[in-house]
């Protein structure tokens, strides 16, 4: 079973405007960590946000913010005033902790186009 | 400084070579990883180690050998290398000493691995 899903593979947004990239989870772990990654073109990796499984506020980073409802298991990344910048593979992640190791999944990403 | 490093960032070869891929970094970090990012973006976990010892080990065939001399190298050997072989690898790093902290991933810049 997918661990985590990220449900649009790919995404429109007009520039300026914001936009939201799903992402839903699953594990019985109660400590668990959830992350955002860019990767543009270039192909380098860039972290973008954390959420704790016990953090109590949604977590916020500049333009990104990640809108976190632990019942739903769910973790969408919120990108304001989007910017043609943005247009990149985006890739949400869970830490979660079997058997005392930390492991870091990826779901299969979503590839947004910031539209001029 | 970079983070993490990892060479060569390209890698083309033939069919049957056997080719390695090195990494370092330079954070202190007690735990590496190796990531397989396909031609679909997906990021697959390969291995992870932790103080030089091995603690994840995926379903990877046993072509592919990690290495770890120091706790700041993680190395990919890989055997016989085939068509199905090609692909961005990715070295991380992180250090996860509380599982409520936010500790992310620190990417390499990745080698693209083509195996002609």
């Amino acid at each position: 079973a997918q661990k985590i899903t990220q449900t649009q593979p790919g995404m429109f947004v007009q520039e300026k405007e914001a936009v939201t990239l799903d992402c839903t989870y699953d594990t019985s772990d109660p400590s668990y960590g959830l992350f955002w990654y860019k990767q543009p073109s270039s192909g380098e990796m860039i972290f973008l946000i954390y959420q704790g499984s016990y953090d109590q506020q949604n977590a916020t980073e500049g333009r990104y913010s990640l809108n976190f409802q632990k019942a739903r298991k769910s973790a969408n990344l919120v990108i304001s005033a989007s910017q043609l910048g943005d247009s990149a593979m985006y890739f949400c992640a869970m830490r979660e902790s079997p058997s005392g190791t930390y492991k870091y999944i990826f779901g299969t990403g979503t590839r947004l186009k910031v539209l001029a | 400084d970079t983070a993490v490093s990892q060479t060569p960032k390209y890698l083309v070869t033939q069919m049957g070579n056997d080719k390695s891929i090195k990494c370092e970094q330079n954070l202190g970090h007690d735990t590496m990883y190796w990531y397989k990012q396909d031609s679909k973006k997906f990021l697959k976990i390969m291995f992870s180690y932790n103080n030089k010892e091995l603690i994840i080990n995926e379903t990877v065939p046993n072509r592919f050998s990690p290495k770890s001399p120091d706790k700041a190298h993680l190395n990919l050997h890989i055997n016989s290398l085939e068509l199905g072989d090609s692909a961005v690898y990715f070295c991380a790093s992180s250090q996860v000493i509380d599982s409520l902290i936010n500790e992310k991933l620190f990417f390499g810049s990745g080698t693209q691995l083509s195996v002609l």
